[in-house]
């Protein structure tokens, strides 16, 4: 079966640092990923977009890759605020395009 | 900011009730979703519409409805609501992107608990 997987312990990172947190997939031939944050109590907020054939994708600080071959994609925040602490879910979308969410991880950036 | 309302945010009521949580967007979005998400758990999706008069079943089964009679507003039903039916719901609506991706905009969501 499908499966999305990203790492359920939280990420504890120092203010500065780049924060990097992965998804991983099996069992899928995703067309596009896409990276959401979520906060406590609220609906995720859409963060970036990578299509099957592009290799990284950057949005100020934010940075993704996608490797179809080793089906992972990496996230990365470069210069980590303490507002960055939140839950970040990739969410990969096949043929039908309705997105399939991981469970997410939780990232806390410390002062 | 996305414009997509959800009401109410927090609600606690009774088995046994008949409950409906209202869902609606100003974008003009032809998708609209509902997932629902237990603390540190996966969204699981339990309706979707491509469209007015549109409807379908998610992957998740649920014992709830939907309808979609205007395009701005989704709202979900609950004809007897049960303890098992305890969760967050989250609401979106799908803009279409270039090549056919779906980039989500979520609501706030609706906090349930049923005792």
């Amino acid at each position: 079966s499908q499966k999305i997987e990203q790492n359920s312990e939280a990420l504890n990172i120092q203010e500065g640092k780049t924060a990097t947190l992965t998804c991983n997939y099996t069992n899928y031939s995703p067309a596009y990923l896409q990276w959401y944050r979520q906060d406590p109590g609220r609906g995720p907020v859409f963060l970036l977009l990578i299509r099957e054939n592009e290799k990284e994708k950057r949005k100020e600080r934010l940075k993704v890759t996608f490797d179809t071959t080793l089906k992972q994609s990496l996230f990365h925040i470069t210069a980590s605020q303490p507002a960055d602490s939140a839950t970040y879910l990739c969410a990969l979308s096949g043929g039908s395009y309705i997105p399939t969410f991981g469970r997410g991880t939780s990232l806390i950036v410390h002062p | 900011e996305a414009d997509i309302y959800q009401t109410p945010r927090y609600l606690v009521i009774g088995t046994g009730k008949k409950i409906t949580l209202e869902c609606s967007q100003t974008m003009g979005h032809d998708k609209m979703y509902w997932y629902q998400q237990d603390p540190g758990m996966e969204l699981h999706l339990i309706h979707y519409s491509y469209g007015v008069n549109s409807t379908e079943k998610g992957d998740l089964s649920s014992e709830s409805t939907v309808s979609r009679i205007r395009t701005e507003h989704f709202p979900l039903t609950l004809e007897s609501a049960r303890p098992s039916h305890t969760s967050q719901y989250l609401c979106a609506s799908g803009a279409t992107g270039g090549r056919g991706t779906d980039t989500q905009y979520f609501g706030p969501g609706t906090r349930l608990t049923v005792l």
